[in-house]
């Protein structure tokens, strides 16, 4: 099984940088992914990484250290659209899935 | 392009009632997902399907069941539904199984 560790919640203003942190621990580890989820809506995919380094999408980044199990988003020049949650997500070798709990991020003007 | 659509939206059910969730996804993905989303909890995966013809159990399975009907669709019955059952579900689908889900809008279910 996966489980994965992320921070329940982080505040931060307008144009500000927030680093979402999240460790895992699974087996047959293959990738970790992001997705972001506005109040009920659907997951939407951000970001994947299968091999350790930076991957860059506009104003999103996202890190995989696979020898420390840690990864990190880092969302820049913060929006009030941005104001959402973001979840990690870890994929192994049986096609499936697993989600952390989700980080609550609030952008104040 | 609709990509991934499920039915119903909304549903209320009394304790001990039937149902089933319906799930279609047109990108022609060959893995199709059931999560269900409770406050806090992120989202845990109910069942899922690898490949059409073959479903699995995943982190909640008890009290469900599923069916793939075909490529395009997924369905999730609940026998006998209790309260313990409401949450959001949501349907998702995956080219690959390893990223870039595709979900669903959502069911939106309580049991009374």
């Amino acid at each position: 099984g996966q489980s994965l560790e992320q921070p329940s919640e982080v505040t931060a203003v307008e144009g500000a940088i927030v680093q979402i942190n999240c460790t895992y621990q699974t087996s047959g580890f293959y990738g970790l992914s992001w997705y972001q989820q506005h109040d009920g809506g659907a997951p939407t995919f951000l970001s994947y990484n299968a091999l350790d380094g930076l991957e860059e999408t506009g104003r999103f980044s996202s890190f995989l250290s696979r020898s420390d199990s840690y990864g990190y988003l880092l969302l820049q020049e913060l929006q009030m659209k941005d104001s959402a949650s973001y979840f990690c997500a870890g994929s192994s070798n049986d096609y499936k899935l697993s989600f952390g709990a989700g980080t609550t991020v609030t952008v104040r003007a | 392009n609709a990509g991934v659509t499920q039915t119903p939206k909304f549903q209320v059910l009394k304790t001990g009632q039937s149902m089933t969730l319906q799930c279609a996804q047109d990108m022609n993905h060959n893995s199709m997902y059931w999560y269900r989303q409770d406050p806090g909890m992120g989202l845990r995966l109910i069942y899922y399907s690898a490949s059409e013809g073959t479903t699995d159990k995943g982190e909640v399975p008890n009290g469900y069941n599923v069916s793939r009907l075909n490529k395009r669709e997924f369905s999730l019955r609940l026998e006998s539904a209790a309260p313990s059952q409401t949450s959001v579900y949501f349907c998702a689908s995956s080219e690959t199984g390893e990223y870039g889900y595709t979900f669903g809008s959502g069911t939106r279910l309580t049991v009374v």
